[in-house]
């Protein structure tokens, strides 16, 4: 079944540690994204690569970082840079200027 | 700037009808998408339009006139899987394929 996996599901950190999420798509997509998503709040761009070894900062990159090395996976760090990283985290990707496909997402909460 | 608004929440009943607007303001445009997304679930795909007019999918219908900036996502004979916020996405094409997303309508469905 071709889809995206974003594991794990929910997440826990203390502050000042940095954290990995994943990301790995099967569709053959080249182009992959971060959003982050807070409560009552749309979507906001984090990072989007729309080729392997290269990437492009969003609306709000201050405190991630990310890695494109492979064209299936995308993983996203969040860094004790980043004041607020408690959110819920969605990583898509999509073939060209189609639609984007989501994964299931990963909570993310730093205590 | 980029702006993208929405109705934050509206109500209906099962059988009827609801119209959820977008307006939005963006350097450019290349589409506007519109997303269903449940509670603590990743976004789907509803659709996708790049050209003025209407264009429907079953019980789900969306227009676009870009002179105006603004959208609609049309839903008829409402169930209360319906009960969702529906995220409306433009591509402004800056961004590569990366979409701006508003924050959403609240859309619960009583019988």
């Amino acid at each position: 079944d071709g889809g995206i996996t974003q594991s794990p599901k929910y997440l826990f950190r203390k502050e000042g540690q940095n954290v990995t999420l994943s990301c790995e798509q099967n569709l053959n997509h080249d182009a992959m994204y971060w959003y982050r998503q807070d409560p009552g709040q749309g979507l906001r761009l984090i990072y989007y690569s729309q080729i392997v070894n290269d990437f492009q900062k969003g609306d709000i990159a201050e405190g991630y970082s990310v890695s494109r090395e492979k064209k299936e996976s995308f993983p996203l760090t969040v860094t004790s840079a980043q004041k607020n990283p408690t959110a819920f985290y969605l990583c898509a990707s999509s073939s060209g200027a189609h639609e984007q496909y989501f994964g299931p997402g990963t909570r993310l909460t730093v205590t | 700037g980029q702006n993208i608004d929405q109705p934050t929440e509206m109500t209906a009943t099962e059988g009827a009808i609801v119209q959820i607007n977008c307006t939005y303001q963006t350097s450019g445009f290349n589409g506007l998408f519109w997303y269903q997304q449940h509670a603590g679930e990743a976004p789907t795909f509803l659709s996708y339009n790049v050209l003025d007019g209407l264009e429907e999918k079953g019980r789900f219908s969306s227009f676009l006139s870009r002179s105006k900036g603004y959208s609609y996502l049309l839903l008829k004979e409402l169930q209360m899987k319906d009960s969702a916020s529906y995220l409306c996405a433009v591509r402004d094409g800056q961004a590569g394929t990366a979409l701006i997303f508003g924050k959403g309508t609240t859309l619960s469905v009583s019988s």
